[in-house]
């Protein structure tokens, strides 16, 4: 059972490069999201998915794509990668709404 | 939308020291959670605690729903308690946390 995999752990890119953060989940959980952490936040919300084939935005959505093809797996794409977007990214899964939410290791990005 | 204010923001403390987080929010909850970030960057579970006291060795948490605080008590120091500490909540339908600003924790030797 390895919980919550995110890859890569680091990246860097440059401005206007595209790129896909992977999240894979291994226990079966509905709920998955991404949240992003910039030095000295709590965590913020951008995409979120309540099952497959559904998915909505958080608070900080524009610059980013989700898909959410299986129950497994939620990747997190980056169109045109912009410096702004340099940040730690975080995916989170749970099995409902009203339990805890377990965290992946998180994917430290950089633009240049 | 819900506000949430962790405080103090930095706390230093000799080791043995006992130390309180406090965590405001401005609304109902359905869900609170601790968690521990280390130095490495990870996010560990401390506490899913909507309501009531749940004690984990050194750690224990309290959440009064009604008056929208959540306290985070720490004993007996040590260095490896190190770290941010988060408090997040959720409201709604979706299952999303909403993350307090944290409070960055020194133990020193």
């Amino acid at each position: 059972n390895a919980g919550v995999t995110q890859t890569p752990k680091f990246q860097v890119l440059k401005t206007g490069q595209s790129m896909t953060l992977q999240c894979a989940q291994d226990m079966n959980h509905e709920y998955m999201s991404w949240y992003r952490q910039d030095p000295g936040m709590g965590l913020r919300l951008i995409h979120y998915s309540v099952g497959a084939g559904i998915t909505d935005q958080g608070e900080v959505p524009n610059g980013y794509n989700v898909s959410r093809s299986t129950t497994e797996d939620f990747p997190l794409r980056l169109l045109s990668a912009a410096p702004s977007q340099t940040s730690v990214y975080f995916c989170a899964s749970s099995y409902s709404r009203v339990v805890p939410q377990h965290f992946g290791d998180g994917t430290r990005l950089s633009i240049l | 939308g819900i506000q949430v204010e962790q405080s103090p923001p930095d706390l230093i403390l000799q080791e043995g020291a006992n130390s309180t987080l406090r965590c405001n929010f401005s609304d109902s909850v359905n869900n609170l959670q601790w968690f521990h970030q280390n130095p490495w960057g990870q996010l560990i579970n401390l506490f899913y605690i909507p309501s009531g006291t749940k004690q984990n060795g050194r750690l224990s948490a309290t959440t009064v729903a009604t008056e929208r605080y959540s306290l985070l008590y720490i004993s007996s120091s040590q260095t490896t308690d190190s770290g941010v500490y988060f408090c997040a909540v959720h409201r709604g339908s979706q299952g999303n946390l909403i993350f307090g600003k944290g409070t960055k924790l020194s133990v020193k030797p």
